[in-house]
């Protein structure tokens, strides 16, 4: 199975600091369709996960615009440019290009 | 609004079964692949399989990690989904979703205990 490596494990951060969690597959997400199935959704504490972006970069529409992803192949990037106190909970990165899907262990971002 | 509502957890023996429950709404069900995913508590999401839509047949795939224990089905005539796992395991402890790609269910608690 894809093993999908987090960074950091956690975060402090203040309101209105920006934010920046790593994410690493074992094996290049490019697939043989040309995309790259890596998609990060965020759990709120007591709730069930959220969506937040899909094939790398691309936000659903529900999404604020202070989220953005990056990446390619093996590395990726979740930035949120100000972190709001909506924004609080654990961030996990997971892909879908290779069978099974898996997730990474997740980044709990909490509010200093 | 996509609305899915899962059902049917508790608590069950080892080597007992249980047969969770997921209430599609607000889609037309028979478009969409259908997954179960599940979480232990404090650990990441495990992706544990799928059944496809209609235009593929309503097959399924598991994760090896329950491939021959678990077995996903639908009812497409009441938009249900259905998670039957059996043999059960003190490590199949978690909340159980269902999920239509990128929108995921409340959960249902599973524990395994005696």
């Amino acid at each position: 199975d894809v093993v999908m490596t987090q960074t950091p494990v956690s975060l402090s951060l203040a309101i209105g600091q920006p934010a920046s969690i790593s994410c690493k597959s074992s094996q290049s997400l490019l697939g043989t369709s040309g995309k790259t199935f890596l998609n990060w959704i965020l759990q709120r504490p007591g709730q069930s996960p959220k969506r937040l972006i899909y094939q790398v970069s691309k936000l659903y529409s529900e999404v604020p615009d202070r989220f953005s992803g990056s990446g390619s192949e093996t590395e990726f990037t979740l930035k949120i440019s100000r972190v709001e106190a909506e924004d609080l909970g654990v961030y996990y990165c997971w892909q879908g290009t290779h069978f099974p899907d898996t997730f990474g262990a997740g980044t709990k971002l909490e509010l200093k | 609004e996509v609305k899915l509502l899962e059902s049917g957890g508790g608590l069950v023996q080892p080597g007992g079964s249980m047969r969770l429950s997921c209430a599609a709404s607000g889609f037309t069900f028979t478009d969409f692949y259908m997954n179960w995913i599940r979480q232990p508590a404090g650990k990441a999401p495990e992706w544990l399989g799928f059944i496809r839509n209609k235009a593929n047949g309503y097959t399924t795939e598991y994760n090896p990690s329950v491939k021959g224990r678990f077995t996903i089905s639908r009812d497409n005539t009441q938009n249900m989904l259905y998670l039957q796992m059996n043999t059960l395991r003190a490590e199949d402890t978690a909340t159980y979703y269902c999920a239509r790609g990128s929108y995921w269910g409340q959960g249902v608690m599973v524990t395994v205990s005696s």
